[in-house]
């Protein structure tokens, strides 16, 4: 598989559930980013990975909690969300934090209950 | 509050006409900028990409890039209906002794055949 993969491709959840979401690159990259996207509001970046170090936690409830176990691996783990939270969940990533451009994976839509 | 501003839309434009998607950006210490097109459902992918002052072509796109006036620009010679997508401007700005990727709302464009 080439690119930045993402599963599941939709998650449906309720309040009380917990799971996770995985982004796995095999692009060689050494940056990984979680961004949300919800309608008519720019993509909001959640947390970014650069080298395996977590650089960048943009004011995200701890609701929503990232792991990066290897520099092509990346899940965001998520529990008690709310239904505000529904939104489409983008991974990507990029040769490292200042170099390169995203590139993204399908992104998992998730629709909480 | 670092920004990338850009009119939702939609923006219509008949088959074989110039497109014209626009972008103004806040910081200017931004180094780097990005045209993403994003299909309905779909996860980004990159157009074009531009550092430097002046214009950039690539087939039927054109990026233009005005640092001074914290603008940038993407052309699309030749529309298509397959064209039809939101443009997504980003820019790479650096904060806090690493860089961050600020996205845009994106600009709906619609071909019309």
């Amino acid at each position: 598989e080439t690119g930045v993969t993402q599963t599941p491709r939709h998650l449906v959840m309720g309040m009380t559930n917990k799971k996770s979401l995985k982004c796995e690159q095999h692009l060689g990259h050494n940056a990984m980013y979680w961004y949300k996207q919800s309608a008519k509001k720019p993509l909001e970046l959640m947390f970014v990975y650069n080298f395996k170090e977590q650089t960048e936690n943009n004011s995200v409830p701890s609701r929503f909690s990232p792991e990066c176990p290897n520099s092509s691996h990346l899940f965001l783990h998520l529990h008690t969300l709310q239904p505000e939270d529904s939104a489409l969940y983008l991974c990507a990533s990029s040769q490292d934090q200042g170099q390169g451009y995203l590139h993204f994976g399908n992104g998992t839509r998730l629709t909480v209950t | 509050q670092k920004e990338v501003e850009q009119n939702s839309g939609p923006l219509s434009v008949p088959e074989g006409a110039i497109a014209s998607l626009n972008c103004t950006y806040s910081d200017r210490g931004s180094q780097s900028f990005f045209w993403y097109r994003q299909y309905s459902g779909k996860s980004p992918e990159l157009i074009m990409s531009i550092y430097s002052n002046g214009d950039k072509e690539d087939g039927r796109f054109t990026a233009q890039l005005n640092k001074a006036s914290q603008y940038v620009s993407l052309l699309i010679r030749d529309s298509q209906p397959s064209d039809s997508a939101t443009y997504l401007c980003a820019v790479r700005t650096p904060t806090s002794g690493t860089y961050k990727y600020i996205f845009g709302t994106g600009t709906r464009l619609k071909v019309l055949a």
